[in-house]
């Protein structure tokens, strides 16, 4: 049973560019989270989304900042014209309903 | 609102020494607890995880954390560490919810350096 996977590991964009951040949860788990962790500090809740649905967005940036989890495919965390700022470690956690959350290994993004 | 704290930023340790470090958090309503270990370059793992029942857990490489609801603590415990338990440890809480899981609220963690 694969784990969470994240791609890519790695991510390198220009200020003012768009950046796409896919998560795959485990099999059989409906229910994903994503976390950034800025240098130095733990990780901080960003959105939990099922399915189609975003549950939970307290933690998302206002501005520049989405999340998606559709019917088919991986969930993506889109931030658009990236700043400095937004360089960070992102991760995306899956758990069955009521269950244990299951961390990727991370996308590192960094901002030039 | 949830708040971890872990009072403990950097502790380094001898191979063989014991260790806890410590783990509050302030919510007024039931939780659910868990450390997490990052090792270097690595994703979060789950080390070990309270949700009810005996308040003492015991967990993956020989940890154990004792949950003590009067003082709102979930400290982490082993009695011997290894050099290969350098690593960086979480301490997160969930609120208890009916029908639905909930997201997590990290502590800042704790760099752990064990030296030979």
């Amino acid at each position: 049973n694969a784990g969470v996977m994240q791609n890519p590991r790695h991510l390198v964009r220009r200020r003012g560019q768009e950046a796409r951040l896919r998560c795959s949860p485990m099999k059989g788990h409906s229910h994903v989270y994503w976390y950034r962790q800025l240098p130095e500090e733990g990780l901080k809740f960003m959105v939990y989304l099922q399915k189609e649905n975003i549950i939970d967005e307290s933690g998302m940036p206002k501005e520049r900042f989405s999340a998606e989890f559709p019917k088919e495919g991986p969930s993506i965390l889109r931030i658009q014209q990236v700043v400095r700022g937004d360089s960070a470690a992102y991760f995306c956690a899956s758990s069955p309903k009521q269950e244990t959350q299951y961390f990727g290994p991370g996308t590192r993004l960094l901002v030039l | 609102a949830q708040s971890v704290s872990q009072h403990n930023h950097h502790v380094i340790l001898s191979e063989a020494a014991s260790l806890e470090l410590g783990c509050n958090y302030s919510y007024g309503g039931t939780v659910n607890l868990f450390w997490y270990v990052q090792y270097p370059g690595q994703h979060l793992q789950l080390l070990l995880k309270y949700f009810s029942g005996d308040p003492l857990v015991k967990g993956i490489k020989g940890f154990e954390a004792e949950f003590i609801k009067s003082k709102f603590s979930f400290n982490l415990r082993k009695p011997s560490v290894q050099w290969s338990d350098t690593a960086e440890y979480f301490c997160a809480v969930n609120a208890c919810s009916t029908g639905t899981a909930s997201k997590l609220t990290f502590g800042t963690g704790t760099r752990l350096q064990v030296t030979l």
